[in-house]
């Protein structure tokens, strides 16, 4: 079964860090693009960050300079960096595989089931 | 940035009905549209993708169309299953974006 599963989520003060990760299941991790959306409570999908089968990565401007994506394909494993985190950034966070090789920017077609990442003092 | 507008941003229809919801993007997107459903509580699921083909297991009452700025999700006859939040998402260029959704309720 393929399958994605977040970690790492939980509560954090503003200019805290956090990392999160993804393991993946089911699938030949290395050969797809990998993806962060975030969603605020009660609020629409935002994409936060990608990163491609070579290892080139992409970000929303809201998160550039603060986080970094990674992945290990070792360990099939996604991971997210988050840094100097603010308030904004409280949200539920998804990785989501892309469903074609090699687009990076999706559609995606397998979702983890999510992790809660918040920011408060 | 390519921003993407739904609407309406809700929709109340009854079971047995049709549903038609649109997204329309600030420049062409080609056909490089994605529509996913989401239920509260659950992650997004992929319904439709490049603006007409199906995903995997999705039924056939689910359809999509359009091209360039223009594009419908088309649910040809409502299942109590069926009542969402649908977001559209392109993937053309970089940054990757997702209209604000369509929530559909049960009237």
């Amino acid at each position: 079964e393929v399958q994605l599963l977040e970690s790492g989520g939980g509560l954090v003060q503003p200019g805290g860090s956090l990392r999160l990760s993804c393991a993946a299941s089911g699938f030949t991790f290395s050969s797809y693009a990998m993806t962060w959306v975030r969603q605020a409570p009660g609020k629409g999908l935002e994409w936060v960050s990608t990163i491609i089968s070579g290892g080139s990565t992409y970000y929303a401007d809201s998160v550039k300079g603060r986080f970094i994506i990674s992945r290990d394909n070792s360990k099939n494993t996604l991971y997210l960096q988050m840094n100097s985190l603010r308030a904004e950034d409280t949200a539920v966070y998804y990785c989501a595989k892309s469903a074609l090789v090699p687009a990076g920017t999706g559609p995606f077609d397998i979702w983890g089931q999510g992790t809660m990442v918040a920011v408060s003092s | 940035e390519i921003v993407l507008t739904q609407s309406p941003a809700t929709l109340s229809l009854s079971p047995g009905e049709r549903a038609t919801l649109s997204c329309r993007a600030s420049q062409s997107v080609s056909s490089y549209l994605a529509w996913y459903q989401q239920k509260p509580g659950q992650a997004p699921r992929l319904l439709i993708y490049d603006a007409s083909n199906r995903a995997t297991g999705i039924p056939a009452r689910f359809s999509g169309s359009g091209s360039g700025t223009d594009f419908t999700l088309t649910i040809s006859s409502l299942e109590p299953e069926d009542f969402a939040v649908y977001y559209c998402q392109q993937r053309i260029n970089w940054p990757i974006t997702f209209g604000q959704g369509t929530r559909l309720e049960i009237k």
